[in-house]
Formats: C-alpha cells, sequence, structure tokens
C-alpha cells in the first residue's frame, strides 16, 4: 500500500513564525503535491514537484516555498505565518510508471491542519 | 488551464436513496476523470476513475458517467449507507502534465439513517 505520512496532524503556530510542514511518500513517486484545502474552496495547488530538487508554483504559491532535497520528502515552508494561512494541508505524490498507464490517481497524506494566531 | 465546477456542494438523502454528484470541465485534452472520498480526519482517497474512451464504470454500489461532448461527468451512489457520508471530490487531467489534477470545490453527503 502507498503510504503518505505528514509530520503533524495538529500545529498551532504565531504570526510571524517560520513554519516547516513535512511529507514523506514510501512508493518512489516521482511527483509530490502540497494542497491547501479551505470549506468552499475545494483543493487549491501551492506547489509541485516532479523532480528532486524540481519544483513548479501551483495556484496560490505566495508566503510559501517548498524543498525537495530526497525523492520521498517534499517540505512546505511558510516563511512567515499570517492569520489566513490558517488552513488545512494536504501532502499528495503520485509516479510515472502509474502515469503511464494512464492513471493519474494522487495518494494523499492525512493532513495537517495549522493553526495560525 | 482546466476548470472544474461541482454541484450541490451539499447533499442529504435518506439512507437507501441515491446520490448524484455533477461536475463540469473546460479543457477538452482531459482524458482521466477520479472521484475522491474524504472522510472526517483523513486525507481524500480515489473511489473510481474513469477515463476519456470510456462512457461508464461501475463498481458495486458506485458508478461513473462521462460525456466528452459535453464535457461534463457524474458520481451515482445507489442504495446508500450512513458510511457513505464524507466529502466527495470530481478532478480532471491529463497524461502530460506532470501528474497534476484540478479539483472540484467537493459535495459534503450526508445520508440520514
Amino acid at each position: 500500500d502507498v503510504k503518505v505520512t505528514q509530520s503533524s496532524r495538529y500545529l498551532v503556530k504565531r504570526t510571524g513564525e517560520k513554519v516547516f510542514l513535512e511529507c514523506v511518500q514510501d512508493m518512489d513517486h516521482e511527483n509530490m503535491f502540497w494542497y491547501r484545502q479551505d470549506p468552499g474552496l475545494g483543493l487549491r495547488l501551492i506547489y509541485f514537484s516532479y523532480d528532486v530538487k524540481m519544483k513548479e508554483k501551483g495556484d496560490i504559491p505566495e508566503g510559501y516555498s517548498v524543498s525537495r532535497e530526497k525523492k520521498e520528502r517534499f517540505s512546505l515552508i511558510l516563511e512567515s505565518a499570517s492569520t489566513n494561512q490558517t488552513s488545512m494541508y494536504l501532502c499528495a505524490s503520485n509516479g510515472m510508471r502509474l502515469l503511464l498507464s494512464g492513471n493519474n490517481e494522487q495518494f494523499f497524506g492525512p493532513g495537517t491542519r495549522l493553526t495560525v494566531l | 488551464g482546466e476548470n472544474v465546477e461541482q454541484h450541490p456542494s451539499t447533499l442529504s438523502v435518506q439512507e437507501g436513496d441515491s446520490a448524484v454528484i455533477k461536475c463540469t470541465y473546460s479543457d477538452s485534452a482531459s482524458n482521466y476523470f477520479p472521484w475522491y472520498k474524504q472522510e472526517l480526519g483523513k486525507g481524500p482517497q480515489l473511489i473510481i476513475d474513469i477515463r476519456s474512451n470510456v462512457g461508464e464504470k461501475k463498481d458495486q454500489r458506485i458508478a461513473v458517467t462521462l460525456n466528452k461532448t459535453a464535457k461534463h461527468f457524474s458520481l451515482h451512489i445507489t442504495e446508500t449507507q450512513p458510511e457513505d457520508s464524507a466529502v466527495y471530490f470530481c478532478a480532471a487531467s491529463r497524461g502530460t502534465n506532470a501528474g497534476k489534477s484540478t479539483f472540484g470545490d467537493g459535495t459534503t453527503l450526508t445520508v440520514k439513517p
């Protein structure tokens, strides 16, 4: 079974703090994604990565950065947390082997609920 | 880019009734259409998917239909049970897009016992 884990289920931080959200997948997937989920707004893509050290902006990258130093790990960084970044953050991954067979399924972690005070 | 619209945003049904959730997409090059179920406190999980070369797919009580001409696809759940209560997301993607998908805004389904 594919497993995507996220470092924390719940996190409370103060405005201005630097925040790291970690995601690890164990299926040797090439692609990894960070989303934020807010009521009524669905899943919005923040950043994605299709290879080690590669990153691409998603739809809402402002205020975030990412790091992918190893294939299995994708980190989301909030350089200076703000209250409007209070949200549920979801990490996902998928692999080229599935993609080449026409399957674009994404495998999600359980999410990190971040509250910025 | 791709735009996916999902309706309704909330749906309440009695146990045993059917539930239908509809999505439209804008990019005619999209060729893969998954549906995800997100239970409370968990990440979304794939429940069924359909590719553009197929019009309908069924897996026990759930089915998905695709109309490529009209660019819409639907999720059908029959004989609903309380454990079907969850948030459901549709998505659309094309195979050449680095694994990216565009998601609908989600439908909160409540099945009343």
